[in-house]
């Protein structure tokens, strides 16, 4: 898994099979929390958020998961394509404004077809 | 509608040298941002603006200068371009401030300075 300002882990998982990316977050005042998709070579894209007033969140083959208990989030990807091969990255909000917001390194997902 | 757009792509600069890279975004957004990126960390925020005229200070500003003159443009200034400076920066917009606004990305910039 991920955490704020470690080094980038990877994850290798086969084409069809699910995902399971984890972030370990570091402010327990964060209370927004975000997963972007970066392919090589591109800007990072926005792929789905959470408020911490939820623990779960379902978008187009992803579900985010957030256990503030633990400082945990994750993003799981459902029947992985080769189209999502790319870098994870989580971001953590603690504050009013976007300049308030926190990036991990990321982890890199490769889909082996 | 192009949404974020940068330039250049790629640059190389001489230690001491100084550049503008520029950021554009035509979808209307008040507030833009710079970010670099580095190998093994996250996007670390160098300066943000919350509409035009008005910037601030992120993360990481020093040796970078920024101004917002109009809604569209938002570039960054290396005033003397170090080695550490050596990077990747990606410009951001999003049409408020507020945490729970998706913000859209440019491409980005590989500097490298020797």
């Amino acid at each position: 898994g991920e955490s704020v300002g470690l080094h980038l882990p990877t994850l290798s998982v086969q084409e069809g099979d699910n995902s399971i990316i984890n972030c370990a977050y570091s402010n327990s005042a964060s209370d927004y929390f975000i997963w972007y998709k970066q392919e090589s070579g591109k800007g990072p894209q926005f792929i789905i958020d959470i408020r911490s007033n939820m623990d779960k969140r379902q978008g187009q083959r992803v579900t985010v998961l957030l256990n503030k208990t633990v400082k945990h989030l994750s993003l799981q990807i459902a029947a992985t394509q080769p189209g999502d091969s790319a870098v994870y990255f989580c971001a953590e909000n603690s504050g009013p404004g976007m300049n308030d917001m926190r990036f991990g390194a990321g982890t890199r997902l490769t889909v082996k077809p | 509608n192009a949404g974020v757009t940068q330039t250049p792509k790629f640059q190389v600069l001489k230690t001491g040298q100084s550049m503008t890279l520029q950021c554009a975004q035509d979808m209307n957004h008040e507030y833009m941002s710079w970010y670099r990126q580095d190998p093994g960390m996250g996007l670390r925020l160098i300066h943000y603006s919350v509409g035009a005229g008005i910037t601030d200070q992120g993360e990481v500003p020093n040796g970078y200068n920024v101004s917002r003159s109009t809604t569209e443009d938002f570039p960054l200034r290396l005033l003397s371009a170090a080695p550490s400076q050596t990077s990747v920066y990606f410009c951001a917009s999003s049409y408020d401030q507020e945490r729970n606004t998706e913000a859209f990305f440019g491409q980005g910039t590989r500097l490298t300075v020797v």
